[in-house]
């Protein structure tokens, strides 16, 4: 698969778990990003990352905490969630580090359900 | 922080007629407006853009449209067939590292 990589594509967890999600993008962009995605809020912007560095964090809970060791790779580590974070994880990346000037290209999400 | 507000939530059209989807911004700091379409089970894809020093701007039978001034930019969608049919959002970047979403729009063609 080309483009924008996330694994796993679906995930059941308990709320005493500790579990990442990986994202992988394949187009030489410089900028990724973490969007939460359910019913009750469509697409909400979670993180942001330019040049591997963070420029934003959108009053996430702790407890997800996302991790950029490369331009290509994004991780969003997930300990101790509530039923109320299950939804579907989007990653996104864009060219350059202006990314909001930029189409994103989104991957096909992981979809995450905490029992 | 910028809000974007999208209107109708759904949508519902006969198969050739028009579909007008609408969105209002509130960051006129904002310069650049995607539209992103959502099949069902598939991921969001840019379908036509617009920046701030254009008005209008039409690929095929899209077509988007922007009025600064009023802070709102709509999507027009012409001739409809029923694979139009999906959740539509529209988006702008308030600060330039991110685009803020408005709340989807699930437009169903009807043949």
């Amino acid at each position: 698969e080309t483009g924008v990589t996330q694994t796993p594509r679906h995930l059941v967890m308990g709320m005493t778990n500790k579990k990442s999600l990986k994202c992988e993008q394949h187009l030489g962009h410089n900028a990724m990003y973490w969007y939460k995605q359910s019913a009750k809020k469509p697409l909400e912007l979670m993180f942001v990352y330019n040049f591997k560095e963070q420029t934003e964090n959108n009053s996430v809970p702790s407890r997800f905490s996302p991790e950029c060791p490369n331009s290509s790779h994004l991780f969003l580590h997930l300990h101790t969630l509530q039923p109320e974070d299950s939804a579907l994880y989007l990653c996104a990346s864009s060219p350059r580090g202006s990314g909001g000037n930029y189409e994103q290209y989104f991957g096909p999400g992981t979809r995450l359900t905490v029992t | 922080g910028e809000n974007v507000e999208q209107h109708p939530s759904t949508l519902s059209v006969q198969e050739g007629d028009s579909a007008v989807i609408k969105c209002t911004y509130s960051d006129s700091a904002s310069n650049y407006f995607p539209w992103y379409k959502q099949e069902l089970g598939k991921r969001p894809q840019l379908i036509i853009d617009i920046r701030s020093n254009v008005g209008e701007k039409k690929d095929q039978r899209i077509a988007v449209t922007l009025n600064k001034t009023a802070k709102h930019f709509s999507l027009h969608i012409t001739e409809t067939q029923p694979e139009d049919s999906a959740v539509y959002f529209c988006a702008a970047n308030p600060s330039g590292y991110a685009l803020n979403f408005g709340k989807g729009t699930s437009l169903l063609v009807t043949p």
